[in-house]
């Protein structure tokens, strides 16, 4: 099946700081990508969905102007954590679709990160 | 009341036995039904995924979707020590694609 490959897989930084994640679609053309955020024991949850060439799109209670959303190109997403505080600590994993239907969605391996 | 309801578990089974794992849910808006497997601090992997009601059949799998209940089934026969994961029912509504999740239900199948 289709690959998403995420990168890094687990990051620790320092309070503060911005942490940058890459989601790329290897085999297809993503025409979007979602962004979800899992706490320990719980259920993934949608942060927002970005569309190649537009602005992403944000759920409610996501601060965008933390959680900076890139898709550059049908390939590639990028989800920036700004200033990250211990509370940003969680597993966030990407999906990505291509033009099938909605049972055509792949996730990543998600990435780890861990706010000292 | 959240939209999609599942039990965390953890349900623990000897080998062989038949799983039977389930969600229900609020919105009659949801279309596509779909069942993930997800292994510790990995990504969600896709099982099977369902469109409107009736039963999808895959190797050991069976998934059920009965609309008028609001009520998905993802069964496991012959259920193996490797299938112990987090099972997560996820659904969407026609046309869009982002996912509403359940909670997960934590699955240990004991050899």
């Amino acid at each position: 099946g289709a690959v998403v490959s995420q990168h890094p897989s687990w990051v620790i930084c320092k309070s503060g700081t911005s942490v940058k994640i890459e989601c790329r679609s290897l085999d297809f053309q993503a025409t979007t990508m979602f962004w979800y955020r899992q706490f320990p024991k719980q259920s993934l949850m949608l942060m927002a969905t970005s569309n190649e060439g537009s602005k992403a799109t944000y759920e409610q209670g996501v601060e965008k102007d933390k959680f900076l959303i890139n898709h550059a190109s049908l390939t590639l997403s990028t989800l920036t954590v700004t200033s990250a505080h211990p509370e940003d600590s969680s597993f966030y994993i990407c999906s990505a679709s291509g033009q099938g239907a909605v049972g055509e969605l792949f996730f990543g391996e998600g990435s780890r990160l861990t706010v000292l | 009341q959240k939209e999609v309801e599942q039990d965390p578990g953890p349900l623990s089974v000897p080998e062989g036995a038949i799983v039977s794992l389930n969600c229900t849910y609020s919105n009659s808006a949801f279309q596509y039904f779909m069942w993930y497997r997800q292994y510790s601090r990995k990504g969600p992997e896709l099982l099977m995924y369902t469109y409107s009601s009736g039963n999808k059949e895959d190797g050991r799998f069976t998934a059920q979707v009965d609309k008028s209940s609001k009520y998905i089934s993802l069964f496991i026969r012959d259920s193996q020590p490797s299938d112990s994961a987090t099972y997560l029912c996820a659904m969407s509504p026609t046309g869009r694609r982002a996912l509403t999740f359940g909670s997960g239900t934590r699955l240990q199948v004991q050899p």
